[in-house]
């Protein structure tokens, strides 16, 4: 199984923050790489897919970036709605399998 | 715009079987790989598993030998079935499609999931 790992699993900002989180695929999986936000009580939903293109209707201020195993999704500038969970996928082989998550909370 | 939604009992016994039901709205099941995945509570997304409509199906290893997916196109329906349940396969089980563009895909939509318990 190709083993995802994301840093840090927490995050402490503030509205306006530029954030950056880290996902490290255990093997090479090219650019099928997948970004998910969750809130509390709900489905995750796809924001980035193939590591940089941006789903319809995700705001702009998502933006993701990398290739091999090394990946990561940056927000440009907080909202209060950005406050989450953040998950990768890897798409490349099966087992799919996630990252562990990223809870972004407000400082 | 494509919809799913899970069924099923909230909560089984320990050694018994879930089942659950997703029924896509919206589309057509007739093509692309309908998933499971599941989350216990507070922890990360597993994937269990898909079936394409035609049958075919593909587990993760981990739970291969309890799992069986199933697909009932007449009723836009697919299926999941877990046997021999403990306690640690409580968790809120989602349904999703995989989206595919070209090599490339993705889970979206999903359902809004259900949670399952189990306990005596």
């Amino acid at each position: 199984d190709i083993q995802m790992t994301q840093s840090p699993s927490s995050l402490s900002a503030s509205v306006g923050d530029r954030v950056t989180i880290t996902c490290r695929a255990s093997q090479n999986i090219d650019s099928y790489l997948n970004w998910y936000q969750q809130k509390p009580g709900k489905a995750p939903k796809l924001l980035i897919y193939a590591a940089s293109s941006l789903q319809s209707g995700v705001p702009s201020r998502f933006s993701g970036s990398g290739f091999g195993t090394d990946f990561t999704l940056t927000i440009s500038s907080l909202q209060p709605e950005d406050f989450a969970t953040y998950y990768c996928q890897q798409s490349s082989s099966t087992p799919r399998t996630f990252g562990q998550g990223t809870r972004l909370e407000t400082k | 715009q494509v919809q799913l939604q899970e069924s099923g009992l909230g909560l089984v016994k320990p050694s018994e079987t879930l089942s659950l039901t997703c029924t896509v709205s919206g589309g057509s099941i007739n093509t692309y790989y309908w998933n499971w995945i599941r989350q216990p509570p507070g922890k990360g997304l597993e994937w269990i598993g898909y079936i394409y409509y035609s049958g075919s199906t593909n587990y993760n290893p981990s739970l291969r030998s309890r799992v069986t997916m199933s697909v009932d196109t007449s009723k836009n329906q697919f299926s999941l079935k877990l046997n021999s349940v403990t306690a640690a396969d409580t968790a809120v089980y989602y349904c999703a499609r995989l989206f595919l563009l070209g090599t490339f895909n993705w889970f979206d939509p999903w359902g809004q999931g259900t949670l399952v318990t189990v306990s005596s």
